[in-house]
């Protein structure tokens, strides 16, 4: 049963610190996509991979936040510094370009800038 | 700039009827349009999708239209189950993933 695994699965740091969130794709998929989910803005696209190069990344605050796929099996989304507003769920999503971007959703990793 | 709708935060009805749940868009038409059901503390899962040129895909007990007309679908579930109950989440996807959009959510919950 493939999945999409998420690390960590929660995390609480203090202003200023940087967080990194990790995500293993579903083996085969070529596209990666990163979201925030909140309770006022819903689910956004933070980032977006296809056969790792990244394709689009305006959703994303660009002075604090960067995403990477150093390889086909780990996609990162790095905060630095985090600030009390990046609490939120953050997800990962993989799928395959010619399943017409089904994306197959992460459990999560929920953090808290305190 | 483009903006999604889903009908309603919550919507609640009686088990065995069928559950309709709509999601509106301006501006222009997605290539497909997606939905996916949450659960709480989960990620959304992938239901059902439908392409622009189509009208109307079924799924079991799911069925979706599409209408570019009125840049709406509709989201039916027959027969409805308490296991049903979930958030349930469109998703408008651009040409080439260029452009990805989710609505707000719609929060169902079936009453036995």
């Amino acid at each position: 049963d493939a999945r999409v695994t998420q690390t960590p699965r929660h995390k609480v740091t203090e202003m200023g610190q940087e967080v990194t969130m990790r995500c293993q794709p579903i083996l085969g998929h070529n596209t990666v996509f990163w979201y925030r989910q909140t309770m006022m803005q819903g689910l956004e696209l933070l980032a977006y991979f296809r056969n790792r190069a990244p394709l689009d990344d305006s959703g994303m605050p660009k002075d604090r936040f960067s995403a990477e796929m150093p390889d086909a099996t780990l996609a990162t989304l790095k905060i630095q510094p985090s600030e009390p507003r990046d609490s939120a769920v953050y997800f990962c999503a993989s799928g395959y370009e010619g399943r017409n971007y089904e994306q197959y959703f992460g459990p999560g990793t929920r953090l808290t800038v305190t | 700039s483009q903006k999604i709708e889903q009908n309603s935060e919550a919507l609640n009805i009686q088990e065995g009827k069928t559950a309709t749940l709509t999601c509106n868009y301006t501006n222009y038409s997605p290539a497909y349009l997606q939905w996916y059901r949450q659960d709480p503390g989960r990620g959304p899962v992938f239901l059902l999708l439908i392409r622009e040129n189509e009208k109307e895909k079924r799924k079991e007990r799911l069925k979706v239209t599409f209408d570019t007309t009125l840049k709406q679908s509709l989201f039916h579930i027959t027969a409805s189950q308490p296991a049903d109950s979930a958030t349930y989440l469109c998703a408008l996807v651009y040409s080439s993933a260029s452009k990805i959009i989710f609505g707000s959510g719609t929060r169902l919950s079936i009453r036995p």
